[in-house]
């Protein structure tokens, strides 16, 4: 596809079951952020993966939030044992090139997650 | 962690006039600003950005300009338009360029 796409766009859990959340970026780009974002607020970085590597992880808020990029392309998101403070809009984001800042951030559409 | 937030968390302007919407930001060495665009189900849209080395940039209908005085970053839309009904971001980026800050967004509404 042309764009960033994330799979499901709704998902709802019920508590302390563990979600895994996908994201496709545009093809070839290099860089790839993960955001939270709760209603009315704007994005909140969560993990950054340079190709397969994962270069920032700092914003995760607990380790029950884990991501990967195995293969440096599609990357997913998991949260293990959800808490209903888990419950918001997660984003994903791609550009080109890698480093600082480098290029345009395209995002996908997000993933909803309500946990209830 | 760096703080980004904007003045204005509403406005409403009618269609045809220009909207301006306001942003501070407290790391003086960030020299890297975005301004996005967020409509309702989607994530957000890169509209412009900027660099510290810059007052003023201009895009289609759209200006960002920047003071570095004061720290302050402002996004001027010219002509606003129905379309324009969204949700307004800037973003700082992190000294590392790993981290993008997004400030709590302004709703700006557009009456026709």
């Amino acid at each position: 596809g042309a764009g960033v796409s994330q799979s499901p766009r709704y998902k709802v859990a019920k508590r302390g079951q563990d979600v895994a959340l996908r994201c496709d970026p545009i093809s070839g780009h290099v860089s790839l952020f993960w955001y939270q974002q709760a209603l009315g607020q704007g994005p909140e970085f969560l993990t950054y993966f340079q190709n397969e590597a994962q270069l920032d992880k700092s914003g995760l808020p607990s380790d029950r939030f884990f991501a990967e990029r195995p293969e440096g392309s599609v990357s997913t998101l998991k949260i293990q044992r959800t808490q209903q403070e888990d419950s918001a809009v997660y984003l994903c984001a791609s550009i080109r090139g890698g480093g600082r800042g480098m290029g345009e951030q395209f995002f996908g559409p997000g993933t909803r997650l309500t946990v209830l | 962690g760096e703080s980004v937030g904007l003045h204005l968390p509403t406005l409403s302007v009618q269609e045809g006039d220009n909207s301006i919407i306001n942003c501070a930001y407290s790391n003086s060495a960030s020299d890297y600003f975005i301004w996005y665009k967020q409509e309702s189900g989607k994530g957000p849209q890169f509209i412009i950005d900027i660099r510290s080395n810059m007052d003023k940039r201009q895009g289609q209908r759209v200006t960002v300009l920047l003071n570095k005085t004061v720290k302050h970053l402002s996004l001027q839309i010219a002509a606003t338009q129905p379309g324009d009904s969204a949700v307004y971001f800037c973003a700082e980026i992190s000294n590392t360029g790993n981290q993008f800050y997004f400030g709590t967004g302004t709703s700006l509404t557009v009456i026709p």
